[in-house]
């Protein structure tokens, strides 16, 4: 499948820890990488690889991943951490990208 | 910085063409490739198709092929996204973003786009 499955919301007290996980077959060969996307902006990259932050993310994002799942963890959740989450990868030819079909995570 | 700047909203109507611009600053261009990704009103994020600035190569997801042509003009840093035959499901933000491989010990299996573009909404209406 070149499909990528995410759980549609969850949501977080503040200060508590919340992981979303993304399914998919490509996930067993590639890393996802992970996206943060706030109402009326472009998406931002925060995690990568095996678990590598861009300059600027902080250390509370991280990221896993098992089989066919990747996880992208945020330690103490914060109020700015509401958004919408999307994780990518390769489909299953190896040569085009696949997005997730995202995550709004909602911090209480 | 690295930056993408895109060019302004469109209006078109059914059966045109558009072409959306992304200008790349404050990196080698040629060094990355440039992907394009479109997000519908209250919609997920949809990976169009990717384009090697150095080579001129191109990729299309299938659902764009034949519809979709990307092309650049490296003397202003700059890469093009044309989109044929517009209809009104095609009424969208369209995104560039700066792709890359992630490689380690010699194993490149993961990818990243960083950064995005602004985003160019594009609509279609008669």
């Amino acid at each position: 499948s070149s499909e990528l499955t995410q759980d549609p919301a969850v949501s977080v007290a503040l200060g508590q820890t919340v992981r979303i996980t993304c399914q998919g077959d490509s996930l067993r060969s590639y890393y996802a990488s992970w996206y943060q996307q706030k109402p009326g902006q472009a998406p931002v990259l925060v995690i990568y690889g095996e678990s590598n932050r861009p300059s600027g993310i902080p250390d509370r994002f991280s990221g896993s991943s098992s089989g066919n799942t990747a996880s992208l963890t945020i330690t103490g959740a914060q109020a700015e951490d509401e958004a919408d989450y999307y994780c990518n990868s390769r489909d299953s030819s190896g040569n085009h990208y696949v997005f997730g079909t995202g995550t709004k995570v909602t911090v209480l | 910085q690295v930056q993408l700047v895109q060019s302004g909203a469109e209006v078109k109507k059914p059966g045109a063409s558009v072409r959306v611009s992304c200008k790349a600053s404050g990196y080698t261009f040629a060094s990355y490739d440039i992907d394009w990704v479109r997000q519908a009103t209250g919609q997920g994020l949809e990976w169009m198709g990717w384009m090697n600035p150095n080579s001129g190569n191109t990729g299309y997801a299938q659902k764009f092929q034949g519809r979709v042509t990307m092309t650049r003009n490296t003397s202003i840093s700059t890469v093009y996204m044309e989109l044929s035959s517009l209809r009104s499901e095609d009424t969208a933000v369209y995104y560039c973003a700066r792709g890359g491989l992630y490689c380690s010990s010699g194993n490149c299996n993961g990818d990243w786009f960083d950064p995005w573009g602004q985003g160019t909404l594009v609509s279609v209406s008669s």
